[in-house]
């Protein structure tokens, strides 16, 4: 069945050090989402990307749609302790839903 | 605006108890779902409604039942609760199939 794998599924870093996490779909995807949970907290929606290539920006985040559709990336450049959470990628199936990948949770190292 | 709210907030039950978890939404969306998260296992999709009255299974619908008799609300039931059930459940709503889903704080819920 369709799947949706995100690495890693952890990442500790410095402060001010970059973040990524990668996301591959086993099928193309019409869009796909990013989220972020804070710890304890609930996912909340950061961004989606719909056109094959896309880059968009938001502030020191920088989201990536793959050229075939089929992959995604996020960046966080500088990390700071407001970055510390979960981040999620999700692309939609064909019966209503979303397949969400399992998550990469950022650590700063103290 | 409140947005999408869950209830209760934590929830300590024994083998066999039953217990409904309560999802309102104040968005008008059609679009409702009900998840749990595992560590390391990032969000599963129980059950699932496109609109008043409609419901659907979703990943892991088993030991769950759901219903959605005002567009606004969407309960949650476990009718004989049991530890693998020890979860954190998120209520979502979206307006459409493919738009954003909007969730709820989540309700933490120990099966003992």
């Amino acid at each position: 069945g369709q799947q949706v794998m995100q690495i890693p599924q952890y990442q500790h870093v410095q402060e001010g050090e970059d973040f990524t996490t990668y996301c591959n779909s086993s099928t193309t995807l019409s869009n796909i989402q990013w989220y972020k949970q804070r710890p304890g907290g609930h996912p909340v929606f950061l961004i989606q990307l719909v056109k094959s290539g896309e880059v968009k920006k938001q502030k020191r985040l920088t989201f990536q749609f793959g050229e075939a559709k089929k992959n995604s990336s996020l960046h966080i450049t500088a990390t700071q302790t407001t970055d510390v959470g979960t981040y999620f990628c999700a692309g939609p199936k064909s019966n209503y839903q979303l397949i969400w990948g399992a998550g990469t949770k950022l650590i700063i190292k103290p | 605006n409140a947005g999408v709210t869950q209830t209760p907030k934590f929830r300590v039950l024994k083998t066999g108890q039953s217990m409904t978890l309560l999802c309102a939404q104040d968005m008008n969306h059609e679009y409702m779902y009900w998840y749990r998260q595992d560590p390391g296992m990032g969000l599963r999709l129980i059950h699932y409604s496109v609109g008043e009255g409609t419901t659907a299974k979703g990943e892991v619908p088993d030991g769950y039942n759901v219903s959605r008799l005002k567009k606004q609300n969407f309960l949650l039931g476990l009718e004989s609760a049991a530890p693998s059930q020890t979860s954190v459940y998120f209520c979502a709503s979206s307006y459409g199939p493919r738009d954003i889903q909007y969730f709820g704080a989540g309700t933490r819920l120990s099966v003992l």
